[in-house]
């Protein structure tokens, strides 16, 4: 079965940039797959953040496309986010996942890296 | 792109069925038979519980079934037990422009086992 694991700071500055790593095992991040970030506030809903293809390809949410950055790094077998110019409303959860096929279907979820902003 | 709308709260007995229904417009839910639904447990990561509207993934129980109509999605429970109290999201594919594809999510239900 696929895992993920995500890893990065804990504690980002406001105005700074918040930077994720998702690595990926028992599974090749060069599959013909999609692979997204989805983020949640504390006590809030889910967010899709943007996505990323075994080629290269990206998407990302219109709200958040100015500020936001995926990337492969496919000698690692992992996927990154950047986040820049963040302020306390980026505090959440941030997840990293597999898509199925087409569609919302985010099979396999990595445990989340909670990242807080604050000085 | 705005949050798709999902009741805050549903509940039900033991072995009941419960309904939660995820609106959103053409562009999304509307637009596609791309919806899927989500399981969360309190400081777990999502689990896929349906997607393409009404298809299980392998190891999900067949209590779970889904359903679209215009706007509107639905996720029915079965039978419910104690372990499907959490909180469940809907997620649909959206394309606001040509040039401008992606998903959204519900704003979330509670599920409380009374």
């Amino acid at each position: 079965q696929v895992q993920l694991q995500e890893s990065g700071p804990g504690l980002v500055k406001p105005s700074g940039t918040l930077s994720l790593t998702c690595a990926v095992s028992n599974g090749s991040i060069t599959s013909d797959n999609w692979w997204i970030w989805v983020r949640q506030p504390p006590d809030k809903g889910l967010e899709w953040i943007g996505e990323i293809f075994h080629v290269g390809a990206t998407n990302y949410n219109p709200s958040l496309k100015s500020r936001v950055s995926i990337s492969l790094d496919k000698s690692n077998n992992q996927f990154s986010l950047t986040l820049t110019s963040v302020t306390a409303a980026d505090t959440a959860v941030y997840y990293c996942a597999r898509v199925l096929g087409i569609g919302p279907n985010f099979e396999y979820w990595g445990q989340g890296a909670l990242v807080t902003v604050s000085s | 792109q705005s949050a798709l709308t999902q009741p805050a709260s549903v509940s039900g007995s033991p072995g009941q069925s419960i309904t939660i229904s995820c609106t959103g417009t053409s562009s999304d839910v509307g637009g596609y038979n791309f919806v899927s639904w989500y399981q969360q447990h309190p400081g777990k990561a999502p689990r896929l519980m349906l997607f393409d509207v009404s298809h299980r993934p392998s190891g999900v129980s067949d209590r779970f079934s889904g359903s679209k109509s215009g706007n509107t999605a639905s996720l029915t429970i079965s039978g419910l037990q104690a372990e499907d109290e959490a909180d469940y999201y809907c997620s649909s594919y959206i394309r606001t422009t040509p040039s401008t594809p992606g998903y959204v999510f519900g704003t979330g239900t509670t599920v409380t086992v009374l």
